[in-house]
């Protein structure tokens, strides 16, 4: 089955800085990966996805850029704001017939004021 | 606008009860989710199904079990608590096939003592 690994797993940050949050695959097939962030006794919702024919996506402040031949992803924050400040999950999955979310084991990002 | 509704968000149950966890959506989703949520291992899947009277297992099935007697109604049975399930327990849905357009509920906390 697919494994997705996380990292860094805390990541504390200055208000105005950007950050990044790495995540690898192992399963060749997977070709959709979304990232969800969840705020501290809040449900995890969903910010941003990406599939794999496309390398790069981008909402506001928020990127995902994906490297299918590395099996690797990642999440980039620019100006990051006290709101930003939650734990990110990245997941990974092949997104056809009853496939589900692989998740990694979470970034807790701090953004200092 | 809650759209994944968990019955409880706090339950605390005694080693040895059976303990059922309910999920309601409204969004007439085919596919529903039971996640458990701890500290430093992310989101792992227990159960899901993909209709109505149908479950699959997931990553970590054992002491678990499931009922989905209609298609927006999914539960989650401990069929016997132990301390080591005490965790955060989060349902999931999502629209037809593939893995777009997971919707949290908001998680039960349960302690077993």
């Amino acid at each position: 089955g697919e494994n997705v690994e996380q990292h860094p797993s805390t990541l504390s940050v200055q208000e105005g800085d950007s950050a990044v949050i790495k995540c690898t695959y192992s399963d060749s097939a997977s070709n959709y990966f979304p990232w969800y962030k969840q705020e501290l006794g809040k449900r995890p919702q969903l910010i941003i996805d990406i599939r794999s024919n496309v390398g790069e996506k981008k909402d506001q402040r928020i990127a995902v850029t994906l490297n299918k031949t590395a099996k690797h992803f990642s999440l980039h924050i620019t100006e990051t704001q006290p709101e930003d400040s939650a734990v990110y999950f990245c997941a990974a999955s092949r997104n056809s017939g009853y496939s589900t979310l692989t998740f990694g084991k979470g970034t807790m990002l701090l953004v200092s004021p | 606008d809650v759209k994944v509704t968990q019955s409880s968000r706090y339950l605390v149950k005694r080693t040895g009860e059976k303990v059922f966890l309910e999920c309601v959506q409204d969004m007439d989703h085919e596919n529903m989710f039971w996640y458990r949520q701890d500290p430093g291992l992310g989101l792992r899947l227990i159960y899901f199904s993909y209709d109505v009277k149908m479950k699959e297992k997931g990553d970590i099935p054992e002491g678990y079990s499931v009922s989905r007697e209609k298609k927006e109604r999914f539960s989650l049975i401990l069929e016997s608590a132990s301390t080591n399930q005490t965790s955060m327990y989060l349902c999931a849905s999502s629209p037809g096939q593939g893995a777009y357009g997971y919707t949290f509920g908001s998680g039960t906390r349960l302690t077993v003592v």
